[in-house]
């Protein structure tokens, strides 16, 4: 019954690599997201999308490219991976305009060697 | 300077003790103001969040909001051993972005 799913949990990848990251949420929210958390715990949002739309893009390279096939989905494509691009990427949905009960998934903890 | 500034700690206080966290901001645009608790390897999980100046109570938690003061807190009380986590204010516009501080770890001594 998990609320924000996100596959993998887990992904270690080689430098070049392209990778995908999936999130589907079951609760029936217009609006979801994709936050980065570095090394310092600091989450930054990356983009937001709401009934498929993009309505933010926070000045993320565009080797990032998030996809949202219907609104239970965002997806986030990330081309020629870099080492700088290790971090938690959590998906968020909220149910409210203005993401003030943005409910968060688990994470996925990519790490670049 | 930051947006959002809260102070890393660590922090660890022993069990039962009342625990304050807080949060200080430089725009004063900012409307709505939250909490999130995280535990390791985990996703953020809501606490709470506020809209006005004042107090908001839930259980063993308060949340603060002073604007004139662009200051928020969050208060534990009878604080457990299983409320040891990283705790993250958040604030924003009234838009989609949510603007997180640092994070503040706090750790309950039984």
């Amino acid at each position: 019954d998990t609320a924000v799913s996100q596959t993998p949990k887990y992904l270690v990848t080689q430098m070049g690599n392209d990778k995908s990251i999936k999130c589907e949420q079951n609760l029936g929210h217009d609006t979801m997201y994709w936050y980065k958390q570095d090394s310092k715990k600091f989450l930054k949002i990356m983009f937001s999308y709401n009934n498929k739309e993009l309505i933010i893009n926070e000045t993320v390279p565009n080797r990032f490219s998030p996809k949202s096939p219907d609104k239970a989905h965002l997806n986030l494509h990330i081309n020629s991976l870099e080492l700088g691009d290790s971090a938690v990427y959590f998906c968020a949905s909220s149910p409210l305009t203005g993401a003030r009960a943005a409910f968060f998934g688990q994470g996925t903890r990519l790490t670049v060697v | 300077q930051k947006e959002v500034e809260q102070d890393p700690g660590p922090l660890s206080v022993p069990e039962g003790a009342i625990v304050s966290l807080n949060c200080t901001y430089s725009n004063s645009a900012f409307q709505y103001f939250m909490w999130y608790r995280q535990y390791s390897r985990k996703g953020p999980e809501l606490l709470m969040y506020t809209y006005s100046s004042g107090n908001k109570e839930d259980g063993r938690f308060t949340a603060q909001v002073d604007k004139s003061s662009k200051y928020i807190s969050l208060f534990i009380r009878d604080s457990q051993p299983s409320d040891s986590a990283t705790y993250l204010c958040a604030m924003n516009f009234g838009n989609e972005k949510l603007t997180f501080g640092t994070g503040t770890r706090l750790t309950i001594i039984p």
